[in-house]
């Protein structure tokens, strides 16, 4: 079974432009959720969507943005970017509900913005 | 309200020796504990989790950890180190509700294993 995948890998943006992050969950996997890694602040939870809709969200501006298609393959936006913004973004899936089913991470998209 | 704290951001053993990273957790609800690692370049993965059921939970690759409310803490141990066990190690803990799923991750911890 393929797992989450994302893409780009890696991609550099200037300020003020806005960027669209992609993410493939496993098939069958019907939660995506999304996080922001960072050196300063660490791991934290974006937003999580299922079945379309977004169910969970974290604390972050509202130039975060994401969506989840029919065939649960999701992505993530920002906009107006800042030199903060620089960080790995992860995707992760599962089936149902994140904490009651393992979450599976996919290599993550490297944003550097300059 | 919920948060995490690793003790110690970096931790360094011998191969062999024993491993023990330290998770304290805060959670106004009953929460769902986890362990996740992560190798350079690459995502995160699950070793293990807490959900209520048995207070020690074993995981992959020999790691276990143990739910202690009265100290309300997660401690991953593994009893011998293994030179591929040099990674950075995630506590994590989530409301052990369905419906609401907001993770709190620590700060991680970087083992590293000497030979």
């Amino acid at each position: 079974k393929a797992g989450v995948t994302q893409t780009p890998r890696y991609l550099i943006k200037t300020r003020g432009q806005q960027v669209t992050l992609s993410c493939s969950p496993i098939s069958g996997h019907r939660s995506v959720s999304w996080y922001q890694q960072t050196p300063g602040q660490g791991l934290q939870f974006l937003f999580e969507y299922f079945s379309e809709t977004q169910r969970n969200k974290g604390n972050f501006p509202g130039r975060f943005s994401g969506r989840q298609f029919s065939n649960s393959r999701s992505e993530m936006n920002v906009s107006t970017l800042e030199l903060g913004d620089s960080a790995l973004y992860l995707c992760a899936s599962s089936q149902s509900y994140p904490q009651d089913n393992e979450q599976f991470f996919g290599p993550g998209t490297r944003l550097t913005v300059l | 309200a919920q948060s995490v704290t690793q003790l110690g951001s970096h931790v360094s053993v011998s191969e062999g020796a024993l491993v023990l990273l330290r998770c304290n957790y805060s959670s106004s609800v009953p929460p769902y504990l986890f362990w996740y690692v992560q190798y350079p370049n690459q995502g995160l993965q699950l070793l293990l989790k807490y959900t209520s059921a048995a207070t020690l939970v074993k995981g992959i690759n020999g790691f276990e950890a143990e739910f202690k409310k009265s100290e309300t803490s997660f401690h991953l141990t593994k009893p011998s180190a293994h030179m591929s066990d040099a990674a950075e190690y995630f506590c994590a803990v989530s409301p052990a509700s369905g419906g609401s799923y907001i993770p709190t991750f620590g700060r991680g911890t970087s083992l590293i294993v000497h030979p």
